[in-house]
C-alpha cells in the first residue's frame, strides 16, 4: 500500500451541489497532487500543492479549489456540481516537488445526477 | 496534437507472449517519464520510472528515445496477471509536479 488515503471511497451528489473530497499524503510526503479520471480516460492534472501552497493547475474552472494542511494532508473542493464531474477523483502524494515519483490514493469515486 | 498519445488498444496477448507498447510526447522539454499500471477502477500504482540509458525489472524493460521523443514498455513472458492498463506518463515542467498521463493501452494476456 502506497499509505495515501483519500475520503470518501463514493459519493453521490446532485447537480449545482459543492463536494469536499479529502486526502492524507503519505508520511514523509510535503507534495500533493490531485487528479480527474473520467471513465476511459487518463487522469487529467487539477493542481498541486506544495508546502500549503498552490504550486501549478490545470485547465480546471475556479470552482476547483484546494487546500494543503500544516500536516500536508489536503482538501479538494468543487462548487456548483455538473454532470461532467462526474469522475475518480486521485490523489497523489510525493516527497518533493519534481523529479519523483507520484503514489496514489485509492481514490474518490464521484456521481453527479 | 495530444501531450501524450498512446494507442488505447486493446492489445490481446497470449500468456508466455512479449508484448510492447508504445508513447509519444509532444514536449522536448520534458523532464521525467513514467510507466503506471492501472487495474479496473483502482489508483495507477507506479510500475517503473523511465531512464535516458533504459532499464529493465524483471520481465519489464523501459526505453526512453528523446530524439524522437517517444517512451517504450517491453513485457516479456506476459502472466495472466498483467492484464490491465498502463499508462504513459511525462512531467513536462520543472519545478512542479504536473504529469500528463496518456490514455492507457489496455492489455489483456489470455490463457
Amino acid at each position: 500500500e502506497t499509505g495515501v488515503t483519500q475520503s470518501p471511497t463514493h459519493l453521490i451528489k446532485t447537480r449545482g451541489q459543492q463536494v469536499t473530497l479529502r486526502c492524507s499524503s503519505q508520511s514523509g510526503h510535503n507534495t500533493v497532487s490531485w487528479y480527474q479520471q473520467a471513465l476511459g480516460q487518463g487522469p487529467q492534472f487539477i493542481f498541486q500543492y506544495y508546502r500549503e501552497e498552490e504550486n501549478g493547475r490545470g485547465n480546471f474552472p475556479p470552482r476547483f479549489s484546494g487546500l494543503q494542511f500544516p500536516n500536508y494532508s489536503s482538501e479538494l473542493n468543487v462548487n456548483a456540481l455538473e454532470l461532467d464531474d462526474s469522475a475518480l477523483y486521485l490523489c497523489a502524494s510525493s516527497p518533493r516537488r519534481e523529479g519523483t515519483e507520484a503514489f496514489f490514493g485509492q481514490g474518490t469515486r464521484l456521481t453527479v445526477v | 496534437r495530444k501531450e501524450v498519445e498512446q494507442d488505447p488498444g486493446p492489445f490481446n496477448v497470449p500468456e508466455g507472449a512479449t508484448v510492447a507498447f508504445n508513447c509519444t510526447y509532444s514536449n522536448s522539454a520534458s523532464q521525467s517519464f513514467f510507466w503506471y499500471r492501472q487495474d479496473c477502477r483502482k489508483e495507477p500504482k507506479l510500475l517503473m520510472s523511465v531512464y535516458s540509458s533504459g532499464n529493465e525489472d524483471g520481465r519489464f524493460t523501459a526505453q526512453l528515445n528523446r530524439a524522437s521523443q517517444y517512451i517504450s514498455l517491453l513485457i516479456r513472458d506476459s502472466k495472466l496477471s498483467d492484464s490491465a492498463t498502463y499508462l504513459c506518463v511525462v512531467n513536462p515542467i520543472s519545478g512542479t509536479y504536473k504529469y500528463i498521463f496518456g490514455t492507457g493501452t489496455r492489455l489483456k494476456v489470455l490463457a
